[in-house]
């Protein structure tokens, strides 16, 4: 079965700090990671994904198959990265309905 | 362009009475997902659609929901009767298609379920 799990609730850093959000991953098969964000009274949203290796307002995540890991990682946070972060894992192939873990409430302090 | 619609926003019941919610996914998006999320969860995958037909649908509890997607765009989820568990954020979301770099969800802004 596949599941995600988040295993910080909350995580509070100040601003300026390094942020590690972290994500750890149980599937069988050759899986799609991606994290999803939502801001305060905003839609969820795609924030990156594995498969693009891309960093997106200076967020990165390397897939690491060794240790089933996905965390997100920025260098120096910033108040406007305060969120709810989701780690998700999708299946591939034609059913790709996502697994979203519990979710990290990031608080960034200035 | 225009994003998912769901409507309504907010819905309050009582158990054993029914409810509908509506979804117009993103034109042009072939694939839609309803999830059900529970405060302090993760969304939940509960059926997904590739136009009229159902792809997955292994985690809908079928005693009681059922969805619909007829003409392949817009897509109706209902719930009869409703349980007080019911209680939820039940979410819309379209892709352009099922894998790949296609497969970015682009999600709704919820229908907030509360069942008394």
């Amino acid at each position: 079965a596949q599941r995600v799990t988040q295993p910080e609730k909350l995580l509070s850093v100040f601003k300026g700090a390094p942020v590690e959000l972290k994500c750890n991953y149980s599937y069988s098969g050759s899986p799609e990671l991606f994290w999803y964000v939502q801001y305060s009274r905003q839609r969820l949203q795609l924030l990156l994904r594995h498969i693009s290796r891309e960093s997106i307002k200076g967020f990165t995540a390397d897939l690491n198959k060794g240790e089933t890991s996905f965390h997100l990682k920025k260098p120096f946070a910033q108040e406007e990265d305060s969120a709810m972060y989701y780690c998700a894992l999708g299946s591939g192939g034609g059913a790709d309905g996502l697994t979203f873990g519990k979710g990290t409430h990031l608080i960034i302090q200035p | 362009e225009a994003g998912v619609a769901q409507s309504p926003r907010y819905k309050i019941i009582e158990k054993r009475q029914s409810v509908a919610f509506w979804c117009n996914p993103i034109s042009g998006h072939a694939t839609l997902y309803w999830y059900q999320q529970i405060l302090g969860q993760g969304p939940k995958l509960l059926i997904q659609f590739q136009n009229n037909g159902v792809v997955d649908d292994s985690q809908l509890p079928k005693d009681r929901f059922s969805a619909e997607r007829l003409k392949g765009v817009d897509s109706t989820l209902k719930i009869q009767p409703a349980k007080l568990e019911d209680s939820a954020v039940y979410l819309c979301a379209s892709s352009l298609a099922g894998t790949g770099v296609n497969n970015e969800q682009f999600f709704g802004p919820g229908t907030r379920l509360t069942v008394l």
